[in-house]
């Protein structure tokens, strides 16, 4: 059974710092690995989607990296900014036949002091 | 224009009562999918499906259950509703079998009194 861990589960920091998101998964039979940011009371918006097959994505200020054999992927986020606060999801999906659902992490609850 | 949306975005009733939730996707999806986030802001994957196959999460109530009238539509039926369904339900879709990302709608808040 698939079990995503998100570390820490709480993080804040000052503006403009560079900070890292931890995402774990137990089972390295995936097919991607999707990276959401959600705003309280929103909805999930999606920041990243890394392939099995890939390392890293970017976009803008952030990189996703995945480490598939060891079960670990990243989130680097540069240059914070009050607007990143928000709660930052871990997703996995696996591999296999049929329609399949995402196993989501606990998420890291995200703090820019301005 | 939203690509996944979901009505209504709030829902107060009364435990036994029956409900549902509507979802339509405009972006072609083949595949769509309900999930469960609790309390304790945890999602968990619900139903997935597409034209093919229903994929149900064995922790499901079978008071729950989904129903596609087209392929751009997939509605969440709750029977005899409990004080533990009380959650936010998020609607998604996929295109493909397993390497596309995931589009979330923003979700339903169910209160049951």
């Amino acid at each position: 059974k698939q079990e995503v861990t998100q570390i820490p589960a709480a993080l804040s920091v000052p503006e403009g710092e560079n900070l890292v998101l931890n995402c774990s998964f137990t089972d390295s039979a995936i097919y991607n690995l999707q990276w959401f940011r959600q705003d309280p009371g929103k909805g999930l918006t999606s920041l990243l989607l890394i392939q099995s097959s890939q390392r890293e994505q970017t976009s803008g200020r952030l990189n996703a990296s995945l480490d598939k054999s060891s079960g670990r992927s990243t989130l680097y986020i540069a240059a914070s900014q009050p607007g990143d606060s928000a709660t930052y999801l871990c997703a996995v999906r696996r591999l296999g036949g049929g329609a399949d659902g995402l196993t989501f992490g606990k998420g890291t609850h995200l703090i820019i002091q301005p | 224009d939203t690509a996944v949306s979901q009505t209504p975005k709030y829902l107060v009733t009364q435990m036994g009562n029956d409900k549902s939730i509507k979802c339509e996707q405009n972006l072609g999806h083949d595949t769509m999918y309900w999930y469960k986030q609790d309390s304790k802001k945890f999602l968990k994957i619900m139903f997935s499906y597409n034209n093919k196959e229903l994929i149900i999460n064995e922790t499901v109530p079978n008071r729950f259950s989904p129903k596609s009238p087209d392929k751009a539509h997939l509605n969440l039926h709750i029977n005899s509703l409990e004080l533990g369904d009380s959650a936010v339900y998020f609607c998604a879709s996929s295109q493909g079998p397993g390497n596309q990302p995931q589009h979330f709608g923003d979700g339903t808040r169910l209160s049951i009194l």
